[in-house]
């Protein structure tokens, strides 16, 4: 099945323990990238890949890291985590350039404390 | 930077027809994209529009207005599944590879 995979789908964390949130996607993309989702803000884009250790900010990077390693991972990485981090992420993936829609995953759902 | 605005909340009734609007202010956009969510669940794309006018998809239909800055999403023959959260998006102009999602409108479908 084609699929976008996410772990963990919760996680409860203390500020400063860093935390990585793993994507998988079976699908030979070349295009991922991460979302995060607070109440009234929609989706906003965190960082993304075109390819292989290709990768660029979006619209909120702050606090981030990613790293595009091998075609189908695209893990996100929160050194120190702060509250305002808490949040329900994505991890998104799509054929390069198609205006067709991306495949999401199913969520991870974040809270630092 | 985009701006999208979107109504945060419409109620209608199985079997009617509603409209979600998109109103939009951009330096510049390739399309206009809907996605649906329901509660808990992952955002999946319903439709895109890359030029000017309508596009239909079954009982959904996506229309935009790029001299209006505007779009719409059009949903037929409501059905209680039809429930979610929908949200429209825009690629920007000048990298091809942000997007940029309105803040989404929760559609309630009435018995």
């Amino acid at each position: 099945e084609a699929q976008v995979t996410q772990n963990p789908r919760y996680l409860i964390t203390v500020t400063g323990k860093k935390l990585t949130v793993t994507c998988s996607q079976n699908m030979n993309h070349e295009y991922m990238s991460w979302y995060r989702q607070d109440p009234g803000l929609g989706l906003r884009q965190i960082y993304y890949s075109m390819n292989v250790e290709v990768t660029d900010k979006g619209d909120v990077p702050e606090g981030y890291k990613v790293s595009r390693k091998e075609k189908r991972n695209f893990p996100l990485i929160l050194e120190s985590p702060s509250p305002n981090q808490t949040s329900l992420y994505f991890c998104a993936s799509g054929l390069k350039g198609t205006n067709y829609g991306y495949t999401f995953g199913s969520g991870t759902r974040l809270t630092v404390v | 930077g985009q701006s999208l605005e979107q109504p945060s909340e419409v109620t209608a009734v199985e079997g009617a027809i509603v409209q979600i609007n998109c109103t939009y202010q951009t330096s510049g956009f390739y399309g206009l994209s809907w996605y649906q969510q329901h509660d808990g669940g992952a955002p999946t794309f319903l439709s895109y529009n890359a030029l000017d006018g309508l596009e239909e998809t079954g009982r959904f239909s996506s229309f935009l207005s790029r001299s209006d800055s505007y779009g719409y999403l059009l949903l037929q023959e409501l059905q209680m599944k039809d429930s979610a959260s929908y949200f429209c998006a825009v690629r920007d102009q000048y990298n091809f590879n942000k997007f940029y999602f309105g803040s989404g409108t929760k559609l309630n479908v009435k018995p």
